[in-house]
C-alpha cells in the first residue's frame, strides 16, 4: 500500500516569512495529493490539493508542487500569519485503494509575531 | 454550504461497553470514510462505503463494525470498548461521480473517551 513520509515534524517561523513542508510517497501510480490543516481538537480542513497531471498549483498564499519522478510534493506558505499556526498533514491516495487517504505524520507549524 | 455532520460530538463510556457513532455525509455525496485519530497522531483509515456497500477496509478491529444506510448516513458500532479506543473519530465524505471525485471533506469528529 501507499506510504507517506512528511518533514519536518515541527516548524517555527517568524510572521511574514515562508514555510515549506515536504512529503514523499511510495506508490508511483498515486494520482491525488491533498493537504489538510488541523487546529487543535478540530477537523482536518482541506486547504489545497494537486493531481498527478499538474506540477504546481497556487491559491493565494498557498502553493503546492509535485515532482512525480522523485515522488515528492511540497506545501509552500508565503507571508505567514499567526492564524497559519496549526498541524498540517499531507496525504496521498494509493491506486490499490478506493480513495482512502494515507496521511503523513503531520507538521506542527508555529508562526510567531 | 452543508457540511458533514457527526453525532454525538462527545461520548464517554466505560470499558467493555458499546458505542455507536453516526455520520451524515454532505448531500449528494456517495462515499463515506471513517478515520481514527489518537493524540498527536495522523488520522488512520478504518473503513469506507460507496453506494451503501463496503468499499475498503483498513486497520479496523474486529470489535468494530459499520454500515451505510439507504439515506447514505453511516454508523460505526464499537463493542467491548478498551482504553486504547479513546480517540477522535472522523467521518469524511466525497462524491465519486464528479471531476473533484477524490476530495474528502471531514466532519467535526466524535471525541470518544473510554474510562
Amino acid at each position: 500500500g501507499e506510504n507517506v513520509e512528511q518533514h519536518p515534524s515541527t516548524l517555527s517561523v517568524q510572521e511574514g516569512d515562508s514555510a515549506v513542508i515536504k512529503c514523499t510517497y511510495s506508490d508511483s501510480a498515486s494520482n491525488y495529493f491533498p493537504w489538510y490543516k488541523q487546529e487543535l481538537g478540530k477537523r482536518p480542513q482541506l486547504i489545497i490539493d494537486i493531481r498527478s497531471n499538474v506540477g504546481e498549483k497556487k491559491d493565494q498564499r498557498i502553493a503546492v508542487t509535485l515532482n512525480k519522478t522523485a515522488k515528492h510534493f511540497s506545501l509552500h506558505i508565503t507571508e505567514t500569519q499567526p492564524e497559519d499556526s496549526a498541524v498540517y498533514f499531507c496525504a496521498a491516495i494509493g491506486t490499490d485503494s478506493w480513495g482512502k487517504l494515507q496521511f503523513g505524520a503531520g507538521t506542527q507549524v508555529v508562526v510567531t509575531p | 454550504a452543508a457540511g458533514v455532520i457527526q453525532s454525538p460530538r462527545h461520548l464517554i463510556k466505560e470499558k467493555r461497553e458499546t458505542a455507536t457513532l453516526k455520520c451524515y455525509p454532505i448531500p449528494r455525496h456517495d462515499t463515506v470514510y471513517w478515520y481514527q485519530q489518537g493524540p498527536g497522531q495522523d488520522p488512520q483509515f478504518l473503513i469506507s462505503f460507496y453506494e451503501k456497500m463496503q468499499s475498503d477496509k483498513g486497520s479496523i478491529p474486529d470489535r468494530f463494525s459499520a454500515q451505510q444506510f439507504s439515506d447514505y448516513h453511516s454508523e460505526l458500532n464499537m463493542s467491548s470498548l478498551e482504553l486504547g479506543d479513546s480517540a477522535l473519530y472522523f467521518c469524511a465524505s466525497s462524491f465519486k461521480g464528479g471531476l473533484a471525485r477524490n476530495e474528502q471533506f471531514f466532519g467535526p469528529g466524535t471525541r470518544l473517551t473510554v474510562l
